[in-house]
């Protein structure tokens, strides 16, 4: 069945650090993928989304290509700031259920200052 | 536009009791899907509504079930609760074209507690 692999955390960098969060996927067919942050004791936002092959999805500075040769949906920012320190989930939906979201296992990010 | 609504924000719950929780979507949207999210098996898909009927499903034994009402808002529920029920529930609301991976808004969240 389809799942999503991610980065281990927690990850801690300093601010303005070049930020990479790992993230590979196994699906069948053509997902679309995403990034989902949540920060401290609210739900999920969407940070970005990519729908096709070689698909760059961004947003806030934040990053993503939709690899799909090497099955890959790795999350970049080139300088990040304190309030980026969030948990950060990847996670894939298949066509045909296009509304069951398949999430990673979450990687906590910490930015200090 | 109001985001995603989750009552109750919080609920503490004994072993063998049920419970209910209700989502209220995004105005205009159709779909309402749940998520459990615990800190050993992470965010787990439960169900998907569209149209008052239920259109996907997950791994979860019958004791979880929902429904949805005309006006889209939905409600799950969970009858004879375990302690392994804790958890935060997580209701997500989309315009759910067919077919099409519209984006998924979530609301806060219910954190239920089971003692």
């Amino acid at each position: 069945g389809n799942s999503v692999t991610q980065m281990e955390g927690p990850v801690t960098l300093s601010e303005e650090a070049f930020l990479t969060i790992n993230c590979t996927y196994t699906a069948t067919g053509y997902p679309s993928l995403f990034w989902y942050v949540q920060y401290p004791g609210e739900g999920l936002q969407l940070l970005l989304k990519a729908t096709k092959a070689d698909d760059k999805g961004s947003n806030k500075g934040f990053e993503a290509t939709y690899r799909k040769e090497t099955t890959s949906f790795h999350l970049e920012k080139g300088s990040v700031q304190v309030s980026d320190s969030a948990v950060y989930f990847c996670a894939l939906a298949g066509y045909s259920s296009a509304s069951k979201i398949i999430f990673g296992s979450g990687t906590r990010l910490s930015i200090r200052p | 536009k109001a985001g995603v609504t989750q009552t109750p924000r919080y609920l503490i719950k004994t072993r063998g009791q049920q419970v209910t929780l209700s989502c209220s979507p995004i105005s205009g949207h159709r779909s309402v899907s749940w998520y459990q999210q615990t800190p050993g098996q992470g965010l787990q898909f439960l169900f998907e509504y569209f149209s008052e009927t239920q259109r996907n499903k997950g791994n979860f034994p019958g004791r979880f079930s929902g429904r949805q009402f005309s006006n889209s808002r939905s409600e799950m529920n969970v009858s004879t609760l375990e302690l392994g029920d804790s958890a935060l529930y997580l209701c997500a609301s989309s315009l759910a074209s067919q077919g099409k991976a519209d984006t998924q808004y979530f609301g806060p969240g219910t954190r239920l507690t089971v003692l």
